[in-house]
């Protein structure tokens, strides 16, 4: 079994600054690992995922995160950030070698950027 | 159609009635899945479908709780006399097989 933990609930952060949003996890076996992103009144949305290779993963809108396997870390980070950014993330998780992808999701962390 | 759609979008019922909840996955899809997001738990897997045949339901909460899909499309999660725990936002996602999921907007089930 997998988990994930977002110790962060909420992180305000004013608009051109930079933000990171913690993510760790724990699984006995390989996984893969993804951010999701959900706007306000909207659903879930891919932002970004890590599945090999490069252990830095980049988003089309500026978000970037990098797999850390000895700290079984994937903290998700922008260098400026946005008004549009205001959201909510989710950081998740899938065993490798399971042929189907049973995602265990963190509890969320709501961006909010203050203009 | 473009993505997954739900329906209906909001739902409030009565503690003790039925409800069916639908997704439409996208087409070709042949891999379904359901979650529920509810307040205090996130998100939370439920059921797997590939095809018609559900291998994994390890996440159903109760036997109140069942889901069928048909022709390898639509699918349907039934929630038999409904507490009001079962208030939250009902997801449901599609994607070819070990690939990304794409999610539908979600079902906002409310039980009083």
């Amino acid at each position: 079994a997998q988990s994930v933990t977002q110790l962060d609930s909420q992180v305000p952060v004013f608009e051109e600054a930079p933000v990171e949003l913690r993510c760790n996890y724990s699984s006995s076996v390989s996984v893969y690992l993804f951010w999701y992103v959900q706007y306000p009144n909207q659903g879930l949305q891919l932002l970004l995922k890590y599945l090999s290779g490069s252990t830095l993963v980049e988003s089309i809108n500026g978000f970037e995160a990098e797999f850390n396997k000895s700290q079984t870390s994937f903290h998700l980070r922008k260098p400026s950030v946005h008004i549009s950014d205001t959201a909510e993330y989710f950081c998740a998780v899938s065993e490798q070698g399971r042929g189907y992808q049973k995602v265990t999701f963190g509890t969320g962390t709501k961006l909010q950027v203050i203009p | 159609g473009a993505g997954v759609s739900q329906s209906p979008s909001n739902k409030v019922t009565e503690k003790g009635k039925d409800v069916e909840l639908r997704c439409d996955p996208i087409s070709g899809h042949t891999a379904l899945y359901w979650y529920r997001q509810s307040l205090g738990q996130g998100l939370e897997f439920l059921i797997y479908f590939q095809g018609n045949s559900a291998p994994d339901k390890s996440g159903l909460p109760s036997d109140r709780f069942s889901a069928e899909r048909t022709g390898g499309s639509v699918s349907t999660l039934t929630i038999q006399r409904t507490q009001q725990e079962d208030s939250a936002v009902y997801l449901c996602a599609s994607s070819l097989v070990g690939d990304t999921q794409y999610f539908g907007p979600g079902t906002r089930l409310t039980v009083l």
